[in-house]
This record gives structure tokens, C-alpha cells and sequence, in this order.
């Protein structure tokens, strides 16, 4: 069927340096993707989000960025923080109500 | 303006008895969503429930489970004769809108089936 996974579960960075955080999809069909955070014992927090007529999209120190020819997400973080450290998950939605995640990448953010 | 809020946050059952988790949607929201989240895995999606109306239970499994969204008061999802695969986190979700981009997530019930 079709899924939503992670190519890393695991990602350590230095404090203060850029980290990408990436995800891949199966889904063509898929025309919203979103970026959570989810920290231990609370739920999923909204990050950042982007449609599929887009392939890149700015926040506040986050980027996606988005390739559907290659059907790959990423999700980059600048100058992280040691509040950056959380589970990442994207999640994407195909025109229904449902989100369907992926497994996740663990980010520590090494002091 | 409170966010999604469920109760209990912890829950301990026994194999075989029933529990009942409950979640309030942020206030005007009338579509709640429920994932289920096993440890170091996604987030899998379980129901979708506007007012009185069960939209979507594609995730839903078919014996055990049921969700209610009533008129009045929290959605409640109810889990009856818990097996130890029940453990896990589930987590609640609610909008405004159908087709929502995304959706504010409640922290979630721990349920541990013993």
C-alpha cells in the first residue's frame, strides 16, 4: 500500500549548524505535505506545511522544501537549539481527511 | 482559548476490561480525529467523527473499538476487553473546517494494558 517513510530514524547534530531532516513518499496522488515536531510524552506539534503546486516554503528557521518528480520532502532546520531536539515526523495528505505519517527521525542537537 | 484536551492523560488496564478515552476539541471545531501512536512508530489514523456523524473508520479495527462524537460533550473513544497490543498512545485531533490543512493535536492518553 502506500506509505510515508523516513530514510534516517536518527540524526545528531551540533548545536548552532544546519540540520535536513528527509522523508519520501509513495503517494502521487498526495497534494498536501506537513512537517510535525513531537517532543517526549506530548502530541504532535505543527511545524510547517506545503502544498504540492509549491516546492519550497520558508518559516521562521525552517524550510521544506519539496521534489514531486522524486516524490522526496525535507525539512531543514537552521542554527538549531537544544529545543530543536524532538521526533520529526511528515505527514501527507492525499484530498481526504486523513493524515497518513512516517516513521519518524529522531534529532538530537549535541551542546 | 484552550487546545485539544484529553483525559486521563495515563490509563492502566487490565487485559479484558474497557476503557474509555475522551477528547475535547478546541473550541468551535466540530471535526475530531483520532490516531493511535505505537512506541518509536507514526502516528496511525483510527477515525474521523464530526457531530453525531462517524465520517470515515477506515482505521478503525473492525471488533473492540467504536468512537462517538455526541451533540454534547467530548468524543469518547472506547476500547472494550483490552489485549496488551492495545498499549499505546492515542491522540486526538480536531479542526474547523473539513479539508483542513492541518489540525491541532491533543497531548494524548498513554494507555498501558497490563
Amino acid at each position: 500500500g502506500e506509505s510515508v517513510g523516513l530514510h534516517l530514524p536518527t540524526l545528531s547534530v551540533q548545536e548552532g549548524d544546519n540540520s535536513i531532516i528527509n522523508c519520501a513518499y509513495s503517494n502521487s496522488a498526495s497534494d498536501y505535505f506537513i512537517w510535525y515536531k513531537q517532543e517526549s510524552g506530548k502530541g504532535p506539534q505543527f511545524i510547517i506545511d506545503i502544498r504540492s503546486n509549491m516546492d519550497k516554503r520558508q518559516g521562521q528557521r525552517v524550510t521544506v522544501l519539496l521534489n514531486k518528480t522524486v516524490k522526496h520532502l525535507s525539512l531543514q532546520i537552521a542554527a538549531t537549539q537544544p529545543g530543536d531536539s524532538a521526533v520529526y515526523f511528515c505527514a501527507e495528505k492525499d484530498g481526504n481527511e486523513k493524515l497518513t505519517f512516517g516513521t519518524g527521525t529522531r534529532l538530537t542537537i549535541i551542546p | 482559548n484552550a487546545g485539544v484536551m484529553q483525559n486521563p492523560r495515563h490509563l492502566v488496564r487490565r487485559r479484558g476490561q474497557e476503557a474509555r478515552l475522551r477528547c475535547s476539541p478546541m473550541k468551535g471545531h466540530s471535526h475530531v480525529y483520532w490516531y493511535r501512536q505505537l512506541p518509536e512508530e507514526g502516528l496511525k489514523f483510527m477515525v474521523y467523527l464530526q457531530k453525531e456523524n462517524i465520517i470515515d473508520e477506515s482505521g478503525m479495527p473492525k471488533e473492540r473499538f467504536s468512537a462517538e462524537f455526541p451533540k454534547e460533550g467530548p468524543s469518547i473513544l472506547r476500547i472494550q476487553q483490552v489485549v496488551r497490543g492495545d498499549s499505546a498512545a492515542y491522540f486526538c485531533a480536531s479542526s474547523q473546517l473539513a479539508g483542513a490543512q492541518g489540525y491541532t493535536f491533543g497531548s494524548g492518553t498513554r494507555l498501558t494494558v497490563v
